[in-house]
């Protein structure tokens, strides 16, 4: 069956440097994946999609990179803060129907 | 303020007894969704709608029903709730498709069935 799984559960990362969160997935028929932001006891949080036909995204300070080859997803985080501290979920979508991955939990080191 | 909302935040209720959890945004948005976050299992998508009196399953969609009857409001009902649907309900909304555009999710609703 289809799947969004991540390589790793737990990223401890010290403040400043840059962050990778890695996702795979076993399903090719996707129009888009996103990457979604949740602190402790709020709601998740867009950050930013990228289109299936597409390999590289830029946000502010976060990038996203698509390898369909080998089914895999990553979320870099330059410059690391503080306020980056929390779970981060990749989802994948065709038209409205949404799945997502478990979670990262990222902590920032002082 | 652009914002989804849901209401109530917090729900304690017993099995059987039929209960809807309200969802509005104030964005003139098109897309809707519903989801349902458990340790351990993750967000899952419950059912979504693109768009006035369009609406889809998604991934776990037994035992819920929904209703698209205006843009702004997406109401998520549970006419018989069950132990198993103990969880903390997010809705979201986008102005386009998913994947087109930011996606934005509310408070969230926190419902425990007895």
């Amino acid at each position: 069956g289809e799947s969004v799984g991540l390589h790793l559960p737990t990223l401890s990362v010290q403040e400043g440097d840059n962050s990778i969160i890695n996702c795979a997935y076993s399903n090719s028929a996707s129009d888009y994946f996103i990457w979604y932001k949740q602190e402790s006891g709020k709601g998740p949080q867009f950050i930013i999609d990228i289109r299936s036909n597409m390999d590289k995204r830029q946000g502010q300070r976060v990038t996203v990179l698509l390898n369909k080859t080998v089914k895999h997803l990553s979320l870099q985080i330059a410059a690391t803060q503080p306020g980056d501290s929390a779970v981060y979920f990749c989802a994948r979508g065709s038209q409205g129907n949404l799945i997502f991955g478990k979670g990262t939990k990222l902590s920032v080191k002082p | 303020e652009a914002q989804v909302t849901q209401n109530p935040r917090y729900l304690i209720t017993v099995t059987g007894k039929k209960l809807t959890v309200t969802c509005s945004q104030n964005m003139n948005h098109e897309y809707m969704s519903w989801y349902r976050q458990d340790p351990g299992l993750g967000l899952r998508q419950i059912y979504y709608s693109m768009n006035v009196e369009v609406t889809d399953k998604g991934d776990v969609p037994e035992g819920y029903k929904v209703s698209r009857k205006e843009k702004r409001n997406f109401p998520l009902i549970l006419e018989s709730p069950s132990p198993n649907q103990t969880s903390l309900y997010f809705c979201a909304s986008n102005r386009g498709l998913l994947g087109t555009d930011t996606q934005y999710f509310g408070p969230g609703t926190r419902l425990t069935v007895l």
